[in-house]
């Protein structure tokens, strides 16, 4: 079984959209489940995370934490195509900072 | 404040060759890890050091190693390199506190021909 899941995609969505992006993982001890963004030929960059459970808001972004079904899950309201890009989920840290990520989930927001 | 710095960017190498691969971190940031990224594995974690050691390990094989200096600057090296090391090469620094913020870089694209 692998550390972390995540649904590839691609995931294609009208602009103004709402968008769902969920992965499963392994590990009950993972305490800060990260979510980062990654454009094209760029570094992933870190868009928001939630230590523990429940739910974090930052503008149009929500991340969401469910640990007894070891699920979290990051929406997207109002979906703009500047948002177009992979989506990488990544709980953690098994140890310091050695994280393992989702393979991504690649987001395509039509104008 | 500078992000961190990944030198080349670009390179190409043929089989049996070796590569160098160099990290500037954030300044301030004394942890830094690597990160394999190809389009069938994902981002893979291949070592991380803190104040000059290696205090995790990804599941590599030995061609691959890494330090790190006293500048917190790190290199990671690829030796007889593989058609299957082609990849993305990210390299990201942190705060050593374990929370999970990591500042990547760009990215060193290695090819191997």
């Amino acid at each position: 079984q692998k550390e972390v899941e995540q649904d590839p995609g691609p995931l294609s969505v009208p602009e103004g959209a709402i968008v769902s992006l969920n992965c499963t993982y392994s590990n009950s001890a993972f305490q800060y489940f990260m979510w980062y963004r990654q454009y094209s030929r760029k570094g992933p960059e870190l868009l928001m995370y939630t230590y523990s459970s429940g739910n974090k808001e930052d503008g149009r972004f929500t991340a969401q934490v469910d640990k007894s079904s070891k699920y979290i899950s990051l929406f997207i309201r109002d979906s703009q195509p500047s948002d177009s890009a992979t989506y990488l989920c990544a709980p953690g840290p098994h140890n310091f900072n050695k994280f393992y990520f989702g393979s991504g989930t690649k987001l395509n927001v039509k104008p | 404040k500078a992000g961190v710095t990944q030198t080349p960017r670009y390179l190409i190498k043929t089989r049996g060759q070796q590569v160098t691969l160099s990290c500037s971190p954030i300044s301030g940031h004394r942890s830094v890890s690597w990160y394999q990224q190809t389009p069938g594995q994902g981002l893979q974690f291949l070592f991380e050091y803190f104040s000059e050691t290696q205090r995790n390990k990804g599941n590599f094989p030995g061609r691959f190693s890494g330090r790190q200096f006293s500048n917190s600057r790190s290199e990671m090296n690829v030796s007889t390199l593989e058609l299957g090391d082609s990849a993305l090469y990210l390299c990201a620094s942190s705060l050593p506190s374990g929370t999970g913020e990591l500042f990547f870089g760009e990215g060193s694209r290695l090819t191997v021909l």
